[in-house]
């Protein structure tokens, strides 16, 4: 069946600290999505990736299709980071399959 | 920016009673999404629409219903609520491939 599969499921930071998450899924995609949910709940985009690397401030984000994962790079982690981070895939059509989410806290 | 707004950030409703969500998007999209979100479960999709008066179920729409009357506006019924539907309800739009989200909204069923 249908696997996203998100690690690690938590991570905790020193301030500074630069992290890697991980989303692996288990067929080809034609769409990928990383959300972060900040403490509010709200899910704010931050990178569509289905294949690819891409670069945005202090994160980054590099999808390998053909080996079937994407990894999520935060560099110099602040508190405003904590939350909850998404990795979201479609395989075909418009429906999109979330990962269980790597919960990232980082302490002052 | 796209704008996806929802009725109601936090709802409180007794059990057996009709509940509407509403969801609104600004940017003229086709598709429109409905999930709810449980601790350790992560998003799971309840009903989309990828046009007007059109929709397809998703991985969990038991117990729920929808309606899309005009493009804008997508709303998720809950035609007698139970303890079970309790969870955070989030609503998205979509046009090609990238996927914007509301604020989300907390339903506690007593």
């Amino acid at each position: 069946g249908i696997q996203v599969e998100q690690s690690p499921p938590d991570l905790i930071l020193q301030e500074g600290a630069n992290s890697t998450l991980r989303c692996n899924f288990s067929d080809s995609v034609n769409n990928l999505q990383w959300f972060h949910q900040n403490p509010w709940g709200q899910l704010i985009n931050l990178f569509y990736i289905p294949s690819g690397t891409k670069q945005n401030g202090r994160l980054s984000a590099t999808t390998v299709a053909t080996e079937r994962y994407s990894l999520l790079y935060i560099s110099s982690s602040q508190t405003t980071d904590s939350g909850v981070y998404f990795c979201a895939v479609a395989f075909t059509g418009n429906q999109f399959y979330f990962g269980t989410g790597t919960s990232l806290t980082v302490i002052p | 920016d796209v704008k996806v707004t929802q009725s109601s950030r936090y709802l409180v409703k007794r059990t057996g009673e009709k509940v509407f969500l509403e969801c609104v998007q600004d940017m003229d999209h086709e598709n429109m999404f409905w999930y709810r979100q449980d601790p350790g479960l992560g998003l799971r999709l309840i009903y989309f629409s990828y046009d007007v008066k059109m929709k397809e179920k998703g991985d969990i729409p038991e117990g729920y219903s929808v309606s899309r009357e005009k493009k804008e506006r997508f709303s998720l019924i809950l035609e007698s609520a139970s303890t079970n539907q309790t969870s955070m309800y989030l609503c998205a739009s979509s046009l090609g491939n990238e996927q914007f989200f509301g604020p989300g909204t907390r339903l506690t069923v007593l």
